[in-house]
């Protein structure tokens, strides 16, 4: 079975400018999350996604970060525009269903910001 | 909210001995879900072991098992045997119903010394 995939693996910019990432979770898994994990720190939630709807978003900074999943199966994460503090790396992880389910992580992109 | 603290930064352990990484969490939820997941250098967050707070039985893993104590609010990791492929950063997690959140711990690097 297929894991968690995630692209592009690392991706260097410059400040103001847009990023996307993209998310391709387990076949059959509903739910889908995106974490901000900073150097040394564990990951933080973004935002979860049940099907194609975004069911929590609190901790998302909704002025330059934008997220979708179409058709509740992909999803991309955009920031327009980065800032220096966002050089950090981003997971996506997918669960079957409901919240006891084991959450399973792609293996992140990794975005530094100049 | 619930919280997790892994106060250790980092261990070390040689090689085919045992090594326990500590954790202790804070809920006001009744049932919840703990876990341990590994981040090799490589950055893919695999799981190790996890166990259900309603379980008294401490779950293992073939060479990992937890000490789960509930009333104490700690949750630790015992490695036995342990391999250079250990070698990773450790983290503790906790996801409750209230909110179906996955709060992670800050992590704890452990080196296995050949």
């Amino acid at each position: 079975e297929a894991g968690v995939v995630q692209s592009p693996r690392y991706k260097i910019i410059e400040k103001k400018q847009p990023v996307a990432f993209w998310c391709n979770p387990i076949s059959g898994h509903n739910t889908l999350y995106w974490y901000l994990q900073n150097l040394g720190q564990g990951p933080e939630l973004l935002i979860r996604y049940e099907n194609e709807e975004a069911v929590d978003d609190s901790q998302l900074p909704k002025d330059r970060f934008s997220a979708e999943r179409l058709k509740g199966v992909d999803s991309t994460l955009k920031i327009q525009p980065a800032e220096l503090g966002d050089s950090a790396v981003y997971l996506c992880a997918s669960s079957p269903g409901g919240w006891t389910d084991t959450q399973y992580f792609g293996p992140g992109t990794r975005l530094t910001v100049l | 909210a619930q919280t997790v603290t892994q106060s250790q930064p980092e261990m070390s352990v040689q090689e085919a001995e045992t090594v326990t990484l500590s954790c202790t969490y804070d809920t006001s939820e009744s049932n919840y879900y703990l876990f341990w997941y590994k981040q090799p250098p490589s950055r893919q967050m695999i799981l190790v072991i996890r166990q259900e707070a309603y379980k008294q039985q401490n779950a293992t893993e073939n060479r990992f098992s937890v000490n789960f104590q509930k009333a104490a609010k700690s949750f630790s990791l015992k490695i036995s045997d342990s391999q250079l492929g250990d070698t990773a950063m450790y983290f503790c997690a906790c996801n409750t119903g209230a909110n179906s959140k996955l709060t992670f711990g800050k992590g704890i690097t452990l080196s296995v010394r050949p």
